[in-house]
């Protein structure tokens, strides 16, 4: 099993540039999540998506959209880049509830300048 | 207000000796589940440790446990025997579904570990 993959690794982007970051899961989970990751400020939930068709948002959507139209797939797109938006980024994946942990990928370093 | 708080920036411990990282919470549900998670310095989330609040005993696995008081709302880690491996950002979560929540998965800022030879 792959699990969670995300690409790419790495980005640079020049500000108002758009790109997708994509993220795939192969457990057939149906509850997925973007975070970013900034230092000192832990994971902060960005979007996530219930199941297919089904999306809502997090703490800190402003700048990004999402869709949702396949169980196995989940990216996450930028609008237009900020310097502000410059960060890690994580997907994640568990089985809907309270009891299930979220398994996450690798991480996408994004940088815009 | 805050739904999980890590009061503790950084922690230093000495290898072999238990450490406790702080953990408190804040939710109106009677159904939740806490965790918590390592970063190493290489990026990666790995899940350690999981408590779900109906359960009566502390979570244990391998050397984490967790110390659940659910009344004062706190789900702190301990490590038990510190290894060098054991350095590294460590986050507490938690998992509720009213106010919205929807079982989102909400983290503290971490507490980042370093174990001394």
């Amino acid at each position: 099993n792959a699990g969670v993959t995300q690409t790419p690794k790495f980005q640079v982007l020049k500000t108002g540039q758009s790109m997708t970051l994509q993220c795939a899961q192969d457990m057939n989970h149906e509850y997925m999540s973007w975070y970013r990751q900034d230092p000192g400020m832990g994971l902060r939930l960005i979007h996530y998506s219930v199941g297919a068709g089904i999306t809502d948002q997090g703490e800190v959507p402003n700048g990004y959209n999402v869709s949702r139209s396949t169980t196995e797939d989940f990216p996450l797109r930028l609008l237009s880049a900020a310097p502000s938006q410059t960060s890690v980024y994580f997907c994640a994946s568990s089985k809907t509830g309270l009891a299930y942990e979220q398994y996450f990928g690798p991480g996408t370093r994004l940088t815009v300048t | 207000a805050q739904k999980i708080t890590q009061t503790q920036p950084g922690m230093f411990v000495q290898e072999k000796e238990a450490v406790t990282l702080d953990c408190t919470y804040d939710t109106s549900d009677q159904s939740y589940g806490l965790f918590w998670y390592k970063q190493p310095s290489s990026g990666e989330m790995i899940f350690l440790i999981y408590q779900g609040s109906y359960d009566e005993q502390n979570a244990t696995e391998g050397r984490y446990s967790l110390n659940f008081q659910k009344a004062r709302k706190s789900a702190n880690l301990v490590i038990s025997a510190s290894q060098l491996g054991d350095s590294a950002m460590y986050f507490c979560a938690m998992r509720d579904f009213s106010g919205g929540s929807n079982y989102k998965l909400t983290f503290g800022k971490g507490t980042l570990l370093t174990v001394n030879p």
